[in-house]
């Protein structure tokens, strides 16, 4: 799991706090992910992240703001949350084979940020 | 649009007997398939993938799954289960070319020593 790194592993935040939660991935990749894993839930894809540029944004409502400075750094900012934003945060990356590069498809996951919204 | 269905929210076996976790996909195009494994408080690691060729993929920890195109379906197998095989499992599809992968609701297999 030291491929993808998130931090913090646990988060504990009032509604009107804001927070950051971080995601750096050592792999070389090209994409990086958020999903969100609820309980009983399917994984559910947040944003994508391709070459630093956004393809994806799955309806997620604005008080969660990503952030990609670049390929190896993703942030998620988040403000205002609701008590069911609680859930397992996941971050991803993948090696995609845009611009002739080896695609491999998989993603490799972090381990995690455990979000508790009071 | 693409879609995933892993129907049994949870499989009980027994050491030592063989397992199937059952998958089933929907997709427009041509069909990436992944089985990913999650132990508790860990993300999620990758088994295997069907991308094209043989439909019968070899992956880690001794599984495999078989691509069957027209049941649309992608079971995972394993012919003998451990104790240390208990864990949440996810299937997943994504359309060739595409950054989307959909995950199924993942299924809880339990071993039983």
């Amino acid at each position: 799991e030291t491929g993808v790194t998130q931090t913090p592993r646990h988060l504990v935040m009032g509604m009107t706090n804001k927070k950051s939660l971080k995601c750096e991935q050592h792999l070389g990749h090209n994409a990086m992910y958020w999903y969100k894993q609820s309980a009983k839930k399917p994984l559910e894809l947040m944003f994508v992240y391709n070459f630093k540029e956004q393809t994806e944004n799955n309806s997620v409502p604005s008080r969660f703001s990503p952030e990609c400075p670049n390929s190896s750094h993703l942030f998620l900012h988040l403000h205002t949350l609701q008590p069911e934003d609680s859930a397992l945060y996941l971050c991803a990356s993948s090696q995609d084979g845009l611009a002739g590069g080896l695609s491999t498809d998989t993603q490799y996951f972090g381990p995690g940020t455990r979000l508790t919204v009071l | 649009a693409q879609s995933v269905a892993q129907p049994e929210d949870q499989v009980n076996v027994a050491e030592g007997n063989p397992l199937t976790v059952k998958c089933t996909y929907s997709v427009s195009g041509n069909p990436y398939l992944f089985w990913y494994v999650q132990y508790p408080n860990r993300g999620l690691q990758f088994l295997l993938k069907y991308i094209t060729g043989d439909n019968l993929v070899k992956g880690s920890y001794g599984f495999e799954a078989e691509f069957n195109k027209s049941q649309t379906s992608f079971h995972l197998k394993k012919p003998s289960a451990l104790v240390s095989d208990s864990a949440l499992y996810f299937c997943a599809v994504r359309e060739g070319g595409g950054f989307k992968t959909i995950f199924g609701a993942g299924t809880r297999l339990f071993v039983k020593a």
